[in-house]
């Protein structure tokens, strides 16, 4: 297993237009979270699923953000009606069910809104 | 409300010395403790996860110490090197077990 992977690394969009993220985590972890980084600032959580179920919601994720883990496996995050202030670093990370458990996470989606 | 803060900001120091990274944190009621480090524009590279029940947590060079009571965590590099330049983040994992993130410590290694 290579770790969590996300796709695409970068993406540049214009302000308006929808855009979808892709996270594979660990296979074996059915725990999913998705942050959002923006510069110079630690990460902020947004949402978490257990398995395919989202159990979890920010009140960062407006309604124009949606998040799916069909089948309890590989992750999309959508962003429609893109808004400069999206632009910042998506962090998909992946652990193990149970207290503490250690999160890894993947490289990010550096999304750009012009 | 959780928060989770990290003194200094930045922090340049000349190759082989010892440091010692500190966090803090409001509340108390933390599940663990994880220690990340991050490379310009990528991704969080966890370097050491200590449960609540813990004390502390080595790896290599690396040695992280929590106590709970106090709200505070450190992270101990030992004989720095120019590789260890990064941002080193400090997490709490707290209630559904996200992480509250501090905003960082951008240590730079001089040659």
């Amino acid at each position: 297993d290579t770790g969590v992977s996300q796709d695409p690394r970068h993406k540049i969009t214009k302000r308006g237009q929808n855009v979808t993220f892709r996270c594979d985590p660990i296979s074996e972890h059915n725990r999913l979270y998705w942050y959002r980084q923006t510069l110079g600032q630690g990460p902020e959580f947004l949402t978490y699923f257990q398995n395919e179920a989202q159990l979890e919601k920010s009140r960062l994720l407006s309604d124009r953000f949606s998040a799916e883990r069909p089948k309890g496996s590989f992750s999309t995050l959508e962003i429609q009606r893109t808004e400069q202030g999206d632009s910042a670093m998506y962090l998909c990370a992946s652990s193990l069910e149970g207290g503490g458990t250690e999160a890894f996470f993947g490289q990010g989606t550096r999304l750009t809104v012009v | 409300k959780q928060e989770v803060t990290q003194i200094p900001a930045a922090l340049s120091v000349p190759e082989g010395e010892n440091l010692v990274l500190n966090c803090s944190f409001t509340d108390s009621a933390i599940y663990n403790l994880q220690w990340f480090r991050q490379d310009p524009g990528k991704g969080l590279t966890s370097l050491l996860l200590i449960q609540s029940s813990q004390r502390e947590q080595t790896s290599g060079r690396l040695n992280a110490s929590l106590d709970k009571s106090s709200g505070r965590s450190t992270l101990y590099i030992a004989a720095s090197q120019p590789g260890d330049s990064a941002t080193y983040l400090c997490a709490v994992g707290i209630g559904s077990e996200k992480l509250v993130f501090g905003k960082g410590m951008k240590l730079t290694v001089n040659p």
